[in-house]
């Protein structure tokens, strides 16, 4: 399984967007990058996936580099529920295992 | 729709007691998985099933035994509980393919 490699913080003040960077240089072509984050000490929530195209949904979006070897979440318009440990995740397709690294805690600030 | 339940939601245990984590699930999922988490750190696969009837090992399965029972219950168990295994487990399951993973929201074991 290919490893991801996150910024441990970051900071983003309220109504701006946040950009978390996920570098996972060693991928497959058969790898999604898969975006979990854990509020508190909640279970993990699944956010978004991709697997070479940008994805968008109605939480977020997805920018995933050509050579896809590294992506970038985006939450557009921060808020301070987006307070977070936010995990970036590469997983086989079709295959039953997904390995969390130790994600990136961001805070969004007033 | 209740999604992933977890039981019980707190545990204290001694060393060398045993006690068993139960999960299900009512999505109609196939596979099935257990977590630990320790404080300040990321989660660590113990074990997980495919489907009915199977299981494998993930990241740290050691002190611990599974059981899938049927497609909606996968239980965790702890023959002898070690201090080591004071963590916050987490149950998930998912369809095969792309699926997300979906969480309970966790049993904190505490082992003196």
């Amino acid at each position: 399984d290919a490893k991801t490699t996150q910024p441990p913080s970051m900071d983003c003040a309220e109504g701006r967007a946040a950009n978390l960077p996920c570098n996972h240089s060693t991928i497959s072509g058969n790898e999604y990058v898969y975006w979990y984050r854990q509020i508190h000490s909640q279970g993990p929530q699944y956010i978004i996936h991709g697997l070479k195209n940008n994805e968008t949904n109605e939480m977020a979006s997805l920018i995933i580099t050509e050579d896809r070897k590294s992506s970038t979440l985006i939450l557009p318009h921060a808020t301070l529920r987006d307070t977070a440990v936010y995990y970036c995740i590469v997983r086989v397709f079709d295959t039953d295992k997904l390995i969390f690294g130790t994600g990136t805690r961001l805070q969004v600030f007033p | 729709n209740a999604g992933v339940t977890q039981t019980p939601k707190f545990q204290v245990l001694k060393t060398g007691q045993s006690m068993t984590l139960q999960c299900a699930q009512d999505m109609n999922h196939n596979s099935m998985y257990w977590y630990r988490q320790d404080p300040g750190m990321g989660l660590r696969l113990i074990y997980y099933s495919a489907s009915e009837g199977t299981t494998d090992k993930g990241e740290v399965p050691n002190g611990y035994n599974v059981s899938r029972l049927n497609k909606r219950e996968f239980s965790l168990r702890l023959e002898s509980a070690a201090p080591s295994q004071t963590s916050v487990y987490f149950c998930a399951s998912s369809d095969r393919s792309r699926s997300p993973l979906h969480f309970g929201n966790g049993t904190r074991l505490t082992v003196t």
